[in-house]
């Protein structure tokens, strides 16, 4: 099993504020890191997912770039809104290719 | 388009108790199909997943169990709950393995008292 960390655990921003996450995952036997962001009454959704060292992908505000060989994600928010406030967790896939391992994610509250 | 429901939404059931919770998938053929459970304080914990009928790989050994009788139906069952499987649990699917994204159902809360 893949110990996935996240940290913060929770991070509280005014709106408008920029913000990141980190994500670290152990480097051997990775095949993809995935970001999702679940917010409350509702079902996790995807951001992104990663395979290759140096990855970035980008979907509006929202970043987020890849380290295999240190073994670690960044999710950044440009411009903090309420409507990002969510539970945003990654998961690291190794080689079997079948079962993610979530991190327990980091809680994020934008007040306006 | 895809569709994943998962049933029931919220259940209360006493200690010792069997549970069935299940989860279908509509718009696909052959999908992987998991089951997670997120307990109080704790991160998504994958319990069981499937890549084909019959096919149950489980990750952590407990008094649950899975089934997959048809293509696009996971059911997880206990014949007797603790208090320590209280939690939400979410049925997701994938179409193919490799880096591809869930899709989470959503979710089912279980209060075992």
């Amino acid at each position: 099993i893949l110990n996935v960390e996240q940290s913060p655990q929770s991070l509280h921003v005014q709106e408008g504020d920029s913000t990141n996450f980190t994500c670290s995952f152990p480097s051997s036997n990775f095949y993809a890191l995935h970001w999702y962001r679940w917010e409350t009454a509702k079902s996790p959704e995807a951001l992104f997912v990663m395979t290759l060292n140096g990855d970035e992908k980008k979907k509006g505000r929202i970043s987020a770039t890849l380290n295999t060989k240190e073994g670690y994600s960044y999710l950044y928010i440009k411009g903090s809104q309420p409507e990002d406030s969510a539970t945003y967790l990654c998961a690291s896939q190794g080689n079997s290719g079948y079962a993610l391992n979530f991190g327990k994610g980091t809680s994020l509250l934008v007040t306006p | 388009s895809q569709t994943i429901h998962q049933w029931p939404a919220t259940l209360v059931q006493p200690v010792g108790s069997p549970l069935s919770l299940e989860c279908t998938v509509e718009g696909t053929s052959n999908p992987n199909l998991y089951w997670y459970r997120q307990a109080a304080g704790r991160g998504l914990q994958l319990l069981f997943y499937s890549v084909g009928i019959g096919q149950i790989s489980s990750e952590v050994p407990q008094n649950l169990s899975a089934s997959r009788p048809q293509d696009r139906q996971f059911i997880l069952s206990s014949k007797k709950l603790l208090l320590s499987d209280s939690g939400f649990y979410l049925c997701a699917w994938v179409k193919y393995s490799g880096a591809n994204v869930l899709t989470f159902g959503a979710g089912s809360r279980l209060t075992v008292l």
